[in-house]
């Protein structure tokens, strides 16, 4: 069982906004502002989309936004686009000891 | 450009030891930490540990402490993920990745992984 909870699925249709939510504890997600959000596509390594919580790196649609209420964090993407459907996982930064970082268990986005 | 480059595929018995690779460029290799990721085939993201390579100060996910062995060569830029005697449980892709010394948790950007098959 992942530290951090993810739904499985999500799925929208172009164009449309979804959001992924990402739920811990005050060790993690809620004692921390360091929430990150990953994409990976098949067969790919993961790629950083959101750091802190809120930031992009560079190079990174300003379509991906992050944002953290209590224990729970979460990913949304405006303006869906096909190129858009793949796997994100959400982590945070851990106080109980080790792991220093722990990961949510993965959404799959669908775009219909 | 940033970028880490793994060693490639590998495919052993159980019992076997490895060491794979991942090596840094573009960027001062001492002044970020290295982690490794584990990935099982169809699951999610495992943290495993990661290594200071300035000093080689290491510490270990306890899912994972004493079966691997991370190190670092700072002088060739390179991390290593190490196994004594694997087992068929060991098969999964495995990324290495840059992360923050402040200890914020983001990897970026992450090596293109290794993908390791433990079979008889």
């Amino acid at each position: 069982q992942s530290a951090l909870t993810q739904p499985a699925s999500v799925s929208g249709s172009p164009g449309q906004s979804i959001t992924i939510s990402c739920t811990g504890t005050s060790s993690d997600v809620g004692g921390y502002n360091y929430v990150s959000w990953y994409q990976q596509h098949p067969g790919k390594a993961p790629k950083l989309m959101i750091y802190d919580v809120s930031n992009r790196p560079s190079g990174v649609s300003n379509r991906f936004s992050g944002s953290k209420s209590g224990n729970t964090a979460s990913l949304t993407i405006s303006g869906l686009q096909a190129e858009d459907e793949a796997d994100y996982y959400c982590s945070s930064y851990t106080s109980s000891s080790t792991p220093y970082v722990v990961f949510g268990g993965g959404t799959k986005l669908t775009v219909l | 450009e940033v970028q880490l480059v793994q060693s490639g595929a590998e495919v052993k018995k159980p019992g076997e030891s490895l060491r794979i690779s991942c090596k840094g460029s573009g960027y001062s290799f001492t002044s970020y930490w290295i982690s490794w990721v584990r990935q099982m085939p169809g699951k999610g993201l495992e943290w495993m540990g990661r290594i200071d390579p300035s000093d080689s100060y290491t510490n270990y996910s306890p899912s994972f402490q004493g079966h691997v062995t991370i190190s670092a060569d700072k002088s060739i830029s390179t991390a290593y993920l190490q196994w004594s005697s694997l087992k068929a449980s060991d098969t999964a892709m495995y990324y290495c990745a840059r992360s923050s010394s402040t200890g914020s948790g983001w990897f970026d950007p992450w090596g293109q992984g290794t993908l390791v098959t433990v079979s008889s």
